[in-house]
């Protein structure tokens, strides 16, 4: 199975701030990446899809990068409401993987 | 509006089974590849197993390989996870999910509120 490895495993980061999360996966998965976010009690939602399109309605500080193995996120100038935590996921042949999860917290 | 909602968590002891439901609205169930996804407490989202439109294709984590069955019924626009032989590192809240399709893409376009799968004696 395909392993997905993110990194870091938690930030702390200002109003403001840019901010990059790294996804790595255990073989080339081409563009098949998505990134969600996830807040306290609640059920994800996609950001990203295909490594780097946006998904409807999310705001454009949110983008995304890469392709084959290693891939990026990136959140162009924090804002109080993305405090979360944020997974990648692979979506290359019949099964699924998600990264451990990107705590971002507030400085 | 697509609805996702989940039956059937509940606390059973360990290699005991349980069947959780996943029932649809708001959509065309049976054009879409569903999920199921789990978070234990406190920690990251696991993808559990995925099922074909037509069910004529279905897979499985690893983890949950020979234990637990996903099947559905698109009569009944239901989603189902079977599980058996459970063990307490299944405890977690359970998500359904749908599966869009975007030119190509995959990806997690809906989710359910969860429910809770506790295995404990």
């Amino acid at each position: 199975d395909i392993q997905m490895t993110q990194s870091p495993s938690s930030l702390s980061a200002s109003v403001g701030d840019r901010v990059t999360i790294t996804c790595r996966a255990s073989q080339s998965i081409s563009s098949y990446l998505n990134w969600y976010q996830q807040k306290p009690g609640k059920a994800p939602k996609v950001l990203i899809y295909a490594a780097s399109s946006l998904q409807s309605g999310v705001p454009s500080r949110f983008s995304g990068s890469g392709s084959g193995a290693d891939f990026t996120l990136t959140i162009s100038s924090l804002q109080p409401e993305d405090f979360a935590t944020y997974y990648c996921q692979q979506s290359y042949g019949t099964t699924r993987t998600f990264g451990g999860g990107t705590k971002v917290e507030i400085k | 509006e697509v609805q996702l909602v989940e039956s059937g968590g509940g606390l059973v002891q360990p290699g005991g089974s349980l069947r959780l439901s996943c029932a649809a609205s708001g959509f065309t169930f049976s054009s879409y590849w569903m999920q199921w996804v789990r978070q234990a407490p406190g920690k990251g989202l696991v993808w559990v197993s995925r099922i074909k439109s037509d069910e004529s294709t279905a897979s499985y984590a690893d983890s949950v390989k020979g234990r637990f069955t996903i099947s559905r019924d698109n009569a009944k626009d239901t989603l189902y996870l079977q599980m058996n032989s459970l063990r307490a590192e299944d405890t977690a809240v359970y998500y359904c999910a749908r599966e869009g399709y975007s030119s190509g893409w995959y990806e997690i376009d809906s989710w359910g509120q969860g429910t809770l799968v506790t295995v404990s004696s």
